[in-house]
């Protein structure tokens, strides 16, 4: 059964880097048919999507973060890992990484569903 | 990108009765080509992550009860919940992946009993 882990500080202060690990386990990240991603909840708030990657390295990011947000892949430790620079109090959120679906249409992925989520885990921005 | 947007915010219904949680996106998420709409539906029990119920606005996941079923088609959709139990307590939400990337989600939906 797959299961997801995300791992990291739940502390960060201002203008840092935020960085998470999503470790994967009873499956494969080398996988043909899906991308990994990470979303978030900030509190009272809605989820939003931060960003996907492919085993192979190709990423797709939310628009709103993408100066600021980088992803990685270990296909050898089977994780991937979230690296958010510069933070404010507005990153402060739950943070879960999941498994996407996708679709491959003339000639690019296509995000779909998530079919798999980590529990989340709660990153406070604090000095 | 596509807005989603649920409706109601909050509801509350009785054990056994019928509940309903709408979803409206602000442009058509059905694909011509295949004739799929791209709109998922998730449930999230409090202290849990979001889990998959429907995806391709009807089919529904694995393991799902079969009292959750998705309909509609275009920008409005429907999750139903025919005979409400203790356990379908959560907030839920309705996400699009048509206009993906982004994927984008509703705001919620929380369910309660009455």
């Amino acid at each position: 059964q797959l299961q997801l882990q995300e791992s990291g500080p739940g502390l960060v202060k201002p203008s840092e880097t935020l960085s998470l690990t999503c470790t994967v386990s009873g499956g494969s990240i080398s996988s043909s048919s899906h991308f990994w991603g990470w979303i978030r909840q900030p509190p009272g708030k809605g989820l939003e999507w931060i960003g996907s990657i492919f085993y192979g390295g190709h990423t797709y990011y939310n628009e709103s973060l993408k100066s600021r947000v980088t992803l990685s892949v270990d296909t050898f430790n089977n994780h991937f890992s979230l690296n958010l620079r510069s933070v404010a109090a507005a990153d402060t959120a739950v943070y879960h990484c999941a498994r996407h679906h996708v679709g491959y249409v003339s000639g690019s992925y296509r995000l779909y569903f998530l079919d798999n989520w980590g529990p989340g885990t709660v990153v406070a921005v604090s000095s | 990108d596509i807005v989603m947007t649920q409706s109601p915010d909050s509801l509350a219904v009785s054990l056994g009765e019928r509940a309903t949680i709408n979803c409206k996106s602000s442009q058509s998420l059905l694909y011509s080509s295949n004739h799929k709409n791209y709109l998922a539906w998730y449930q999230r029990k409090a202290g849990q992550p979001p889990k998959l119920l429907i995806y391709w606005a009807s089919t529904r996941e694995s393991g799902v009860p079969d009292r959750f079923s998705g309909s509609g088609s275009g920008t409005d959709f429907t999750l139903t919940i025919s005979s409400l139990q203790a356990e379908d307590v959560a907030v839920y939400y309705c996400q699009q992946y048509y206009g993906s990337p982004p994927i984008t989600f509703g705001q919620g939906t929380r369910l309660e009993i009455k």
